[in-house]
């Protein structure tokens, strides 16, 4: 059963710092891009960031440009999220999601876990 | 970036009726939407991509079209397990980007 299941998230104060991380299980992790998707509490989706199997290939939306760092270690079947300068804004359930297909669609999602920014 | 404008934002409908949910693109995506659904408390699930491929597993009841800038979900029989809220998603270009949201609830 393929499986993704993210840790890492917490309260932090604006400015700080959290690192996200998915454990990956049930595919060979290193064929597949991934990505994290965010949601606000009420809120709808927003892609965050993608990274290709080799880590060769990195993008991110511009809300998380240069404050957000991607990374996977295929060798421990893992992928992270780098989060510093940390805002308000960026309060939301992080998803880690697989990327299949050459017009990426995401598929599995994770079951989240929730980045909480306030002081 | 492609804005995605999904309508109706809520509807309310009944167990087997046929519900229609319409997504719309800013620009030309050829046929690069996918759909989801999340239902509450939960992570979204991949529904339909391409357009009107159908993701392993999901029920036949759910059907995609379109092409372009408009695109279309279906659901020809609509099941209490369907009450949930969903989500296209534009995959032609990066920043890919969704739409804000469809709920569908019990009428």
């Amino acid at each position: 059963e393929v499986q993704l299941v993210e840790s890492g998230g917490g309260l932090v104060q604006p400015g700080g710092s959290l690192r996200l991380s998915c454990a990956a299980s049930g595919f060979s992790f290193s064929d597949y891009s991934m990505s994290w998707v965010r949601q606000a509490p009420g809120k709808g989706l927003e892609w965050v960031s993608y990274i290709n199997g080799s880590s060769s290939v990195i993008y991110y939306a511009d809300s998380v440009r240069g404050r957000f760092t991607i990374s996977r270690d295929n060798a421990k079947n893992s992928l992270y999220l780098q989060m510093n300068s940390l805002r308000v804004e960026d309060t939301a359930v992080y998803y880690c999601v697989r990327g299949l297909g050459v017009a990426i669609r995401f598929d599995p999602w994770g079951q989240g876990t929730q980045a909480t920014v306030s002081s | 970036d492609i804005q995605m404008t999904q309508s109706p934002s809520s509807l309310s409908a009944s167990v087997g009726d046929r519900v229609t949910i319409t997504c719309r693109a800013s620009q030309r995506i050829t046929a690069s939407l996918n759909w989801y659904q999340q239902k509450p408390g939960k992570a979204p699930e991949l529904l339909m991509y391409a357009a009107s491929s159908l993701q392993s597993g999901v029920p036949p009841r759910f059907s995609g079209s379109g092409s372009g800038t408009d695109f279309t979900l279906t659901i020809s029989s609509l099941q209490p397990e369907d009450f949930a809220t969903y989500y296209c998603q534009q995959s032609y270009i990066i920043p890919w980007t969704f739409g804000q949201g469809t709920k569908v609830e019990l009428k």
